[in-house]
């Protein structure tokens, strides 16, 4: 079973420019997590798709963050146009079926995409 | 709002030894779950161990278990018999039971270093 991927595995633009981040989920799972990680600091919480529904986008740092999930199966995650704060590592994860009141499943990683802004 | 802390920003520990590293966690929930997360040089981040809060036995995966002491707040991972392989960036992730809410939050993470 493929794991969740992502594309590109680096990204070097300058400020102002666009760029486009792709998530590929664990084929049928439902929830697309995006996350990232500045240097050094924690991981945080971007957004939530639920199928093709962002279900929590409470974490998207500002409008220039536009994330799309089309028919429920890959996402992407665009910048436009992109600030020096904006570098950092994007993750991306799946999980099956979070809305278990008691259950809550894995949520599985990407390898990330390192964006670097200039 | 919930936090992560980590206040081991690396460590390092002979092959074959022991090493614990911390966690701790601030929330005013009942109900949750703790996670640890690895991440090695290059390789994509996966779910070491999990614990549910509500569960007073602590969770055990082969070498790793945790100490969970939910009074204080604590969650910290040990792993016995360190191994090359578990060279890799640790994760301390906690996650509200609460319906709808999937979300993880992070702390900033603890490099481990296994020295042969």
């Amino acid at each position: 079973e493929a794991g969740v991927t992502q594309f590109p595995s680096h990204s070097v633009i300058e400020k102002g420019q666009t760029v486009t981040l792709r998530c590929d989920p664990i084929s049928g799972h439902d929830n697309l997590y995006w996350y990232r990680r500045v240097m050094g600091k924690e991981i945080k919480f971007l957004l939530h798709f639920v199928k093709e529904s962002k279900q929590d986008e409470s974490g998207m740092p500002n409008n220039r963050f536009l994330a799309e999930r089309t028919g429920g199966t890959y996402s992407t995650l665009k910048v436009q146009p992109a600030e020096l704060e904006d570098s950092g590592v994007y993750f991306c994860a799946s999980s099956q079926d979070g809305f278990g009141a008691l259950i809550t499943d894995t949520q599985y990683f990407g390898p990330g995409t390192r964006l670097t802004v200039l | 709002a919930q936090t992560v802390t980590q206040s081991q920003p690396e460590m390092s520990v002979q092959e074959a030894e022991t090493v614990t590293l911390s966690c701790t966690y601030d929330t005013s929930e009942n109900n949750y779950y703790l996670f640890w997360y690895k991440q090695p040089p290059s390789r994509q981040m996966i779910l070491v161990i999990r614990q549910e809060a509500y569960k007073q036995q602590n969770a055990t995966e082969n070498r790793f278990s945790v100490n969970f002491q939910k009074a204080a707040k604590s969650f910290s991972l040990k792993i016995s018999d360190s191994q090359l392989g578990d060279t890799a960036m640790y994760f301390c992730a906690f996650k509200i039971t609460y319906f709808g809410n999937e979300k993880l939050t992070f702390g900033t993470g603890t490099r481990l270093t296994i020295i042969p």
